[in-house]
């Protein structure tokens, strides 16, 4: 079965430092997100992107952080200024539809991020 | 925006017991509410899913079913076994969007 794939699995930074998280999403699909789950917490909306594009961000989802898709590959979130409580648990995922019946949302491993 | 709300935030259950977990909505709007199941340092993953236009839905051991008038769902495990044993999340889609709203989260242990 087709998998979102996450890189790096964990990743600790310094307090400041930039850090880039990598996706892979499944190959037909069209919509990609980035969630976010501090640890204990639920997860949480962070971003939607389609055709080149945010389609939607929660006010989490400030002026720190940032996503692009380089290539016809890959998704990444960038996030800038690295601070503690940015430590969290980040899933991307993808989806083939986006709409009014909605559809489902298929998550990658996540990358663990450590802010020290 | 949308709210989720979920309960019980713990669920003990003896092993061939049923457990149920509830979710409650805020946003009428709301037509998507998939359930995810996530293991220790694991990604959520979706084990079952019901759209606004029917109110319960069977896969195996688990139902979901959903009352729009009230505005909650449910997640129904019969017959658990140990491997159930995970962080359950329900979540909200809105109208015209893929964005999930989710639910705190249920940890559900099995008893053996």
């Amino acid at each position: 079965e087709p998998e979102v794939t996450q890189t790096p699995s964990h990743q600790v930074t310094q307090m400041g430092q930039e850090v880039i998280l990598r996706c892979v999403p499944i190959s037909n699909h069209l919509y990609f997100y980035w969630y976010r789950q501090i640890l204990g917490q639920k997860v949480e909306f962070l971003v939607s992107f389609y055709n080149n594009e945010i389609s939607e961000k929660s006010e989490i989802f400030d002026d720190q952080f940032s996503v692009e898709r380089p290539d016809g590959s890959n998704f990444t979130l960038k996030i800038r200024s690295t601070k503690l409580e940015d430590s969290a648990m980040y899933f991307c995922a993808s989806s083939e539809f986006y709409g009014f019946t909605g559809n489902t949302i298929y998550f990658g491993e996540g990358s663990w991020l450590t802010v020290v | 925006g949308e709210n989720v709300e979920q309960h019980p935030s713990t669920l003990s259950v003896q092993e061939g017991d049923s457990a149920v977990i509830k979710c409650t909505y805020s946003d009428s709007a709301s037509n998507y509410f998939p359930w995810y199941k996530q293991e220790l340092g694991k990604r959520p993953q979706l084990i079952i899913d019901i759209r606004s236009n029917v109110g319960e839905k069977k896969d195996q051991r688990i139902a979901v079913t959903l009352n729009k008038t009230a505005k909650h769902f449910s997640l129904h495990i019969t017959e658990t076994q140990p491997e159930d044993s995970a962080v359950y999340f329900c979540a909200a889609s809105l109208l015209g969007g893929n964005k999930l709203v989710f639910g705190a989260g249920t940890i559900l242990r099995v008893k053996s």
